[in-house]
């Protein structure tokens, strides 16, 4: 049973493009999590999906960061007119349900230059 | 507002000796807890968690212990392994409410020979 995949593992960005970060959780799960970690910090808590739905997006950003799951396919993170400031690892993770543990994928690095 | 905090960045044990890791809380809503081990360049991977309704929970090596009273959470390793050496992230959750973790900045294990 292959965990969460996220891809790309890197990905290098000049201020002003757009970055899109792709999510597939693991087999079963329905409920996926984006947090994001900026250096020497802990993981701060992002946005919560199930699929097709937006349940929680507390923690995104108000402008140029937006999250889906659609019915089909990985979940998407988007960065959109990316700043120096959001150089910072981007995880997600799943869950079977919303009571269950968390599982996180390896991770997105990204840096913008 | 660090509702989660971990007082202590680093710590160096002898291998096959006890590895303690402290985490504090502020929030008395929290009631579930858990412990994530980091390693390098990868995604945090579950270790083992807590409800409210124990004071203790154990796997193999690894005890959670849990003082309500005192808001506070501890990790115990025994014995400890050089292969632990990794970042450990102490999380809460409030499940029923919310399903977003909430992560201490994490503290830096290094088991030495």
């Amino acid at each position: 049973n292959a965990g969460v995949m996220q891809n790309p593992r890197h990905l290098v960005r000049r201020r002003g493009q757009e970055a899109r970060l792709r999510c597939s959780p693991m087999k079963g799960h329905s409920h996926v999590y984006w947090y994001r970690q900026l250096p020497e910090e802990g993981l701060k808590f992002m946005v919560y999906l199930q699929k097709e739905n937006i349940i929680d997006e507390s923690g995104m950003p108000k402008e140029r960061f937006s999250a889906e799951f659609p019915k089909e396919g990985p979940s998407i993170l988007r960065i959109q007119q990316v700043v120096r400031g959001d150089s910072a690892a981007y995880f997600c993770a799943s869950s079977p349900g919303h009571t269950d543990t968390q599982y996180f994928g390896p991770g997105t690095r990204l840096t913008v230059l | 507002d660090q509702q989660v905090k971990q007082n202590s960045p680093s710590l160096s044990v002898q291998e096959g000796r006890i590895s303690i890791l402290n985490c504090d809380y502020t929030n008395s809503m929290f009631d579930y807890f858990l412990w994530y081990k980091k390693y390098p360049a990868e995604g945090p991977t579950f270790l083992i968690s807590i409800s409210s309704i124990k004071d203790k929970n154990e796997d193999g090596r690894f005890t959670v212990f849990l003082n309500k009273s005192a808001k506070h959470l501890s990790l115990h390793i025994v014995p400890s392994q050089p292969g632990d050496s990794a970042v450990y992230f102490c999380a809460a959750d409030y499940r029923g409410i919310a399903d977003k973790l909430i992560f201490g900045t994490g503290t830096r294990l290094q088991v030495f020979p």
